[in-house]
């Protein structure tokens, strides 16, 4: 079992649409959460930090729960170029800064 | 400000031949990574460096080495080149949590 696992999708939402994904994480330890976008073929860039509070940029919404060891990302109205594969990543401290990543989550978003 | 970069962008090599990846960043990182990723299996962790003139080993570091004699500069070198190489390279450094990642290397073995 992946420390650290997402559904995978894709998730296939017309424009305008509220999506939501969610990830895992087994590893109790873990201290910083994070996700990262990536478009086809190119790098993974980070989208948000997830804080214990939860925090919002924009139209993205990231909370995280530790008690079920679980994160989400909240995407409202969806544009086409939110179409991307979104990454969970979790670190544990003192762990040479490594990050833990998912596989992805898939989304495309259709006019 | 050029960031993360990578050479070269694309490569094809034959089994068994030798080549050596170049990961450059320019913002005085202490942390640099060199991952593979692969379809289905995400990125994995091949080797990374804590500081200038260190080097660990890694998720899947066998058949790879790497070396960082200059803060600012990452190798990584394939001595044998096997198919199971084909992947693309992502090279990141970072000084917090959030990592920086160059555009990446298409390795193709035949």
């Amino acid at each position: 079992r992946k420390e650290v696992e997402q559904d995978p999708g894709p998730f296939n939402v017309p424009e305008g649409a509220t999506v939501a994904f969610n990830c895992t994480y087994s590893n109790s330890a873990s201290q910083s959460f994070f996700w990262y976008r990536q478009d086809c073929r190119k790098e993974p860039k980070l989208l948000m930090s997830v804080y214990s509070s939860g925090n919002e940029d924009g139209r993205f919404t990231a909370q995280l729960n530790r008690a079920s060891q679980y994160i989400s990302l909240l995407i409202r109205d969806s544009k086409l170029s939110d179409s991307a594969t979104y990454l969970c990543v979790v670190s544990h401290a003192g762990n040479n800064r490594k990050l833990i990543w998912g596989l992805g989550t898939s989304l495309g978003v259709n006019p | 400000n050029a960031g993360v970069t990578q050479t070269p962008k694309f490569r094809v090599l034959k089994t068994g031949q030798s080549m050596t990846l170049l990961c450059a960043q320019d913002m005085n990182h202490e942390y640099m990574y060199w991952y593979r990723q692969d379809p289905g299996m995400g990125l994995r962790l091949i080797h990374y460096s804590v500081g200038e003139g260190t080097t660990a080993k890694g998720e899947v570091p066998d058949g790879y080495n790497v070396s960082r004699l200059k803060k600012q500069n990452f190798l990584l070198g394939l001595e044998s080149a096997a198919p199971s190489q084909t992947s693309v390279y992502f090279c990141a450094s970072n000084d917090n949590y959030e990592q920086y990642f160059g555009p990446g290397t298409r390795l193709t073995v035949t």
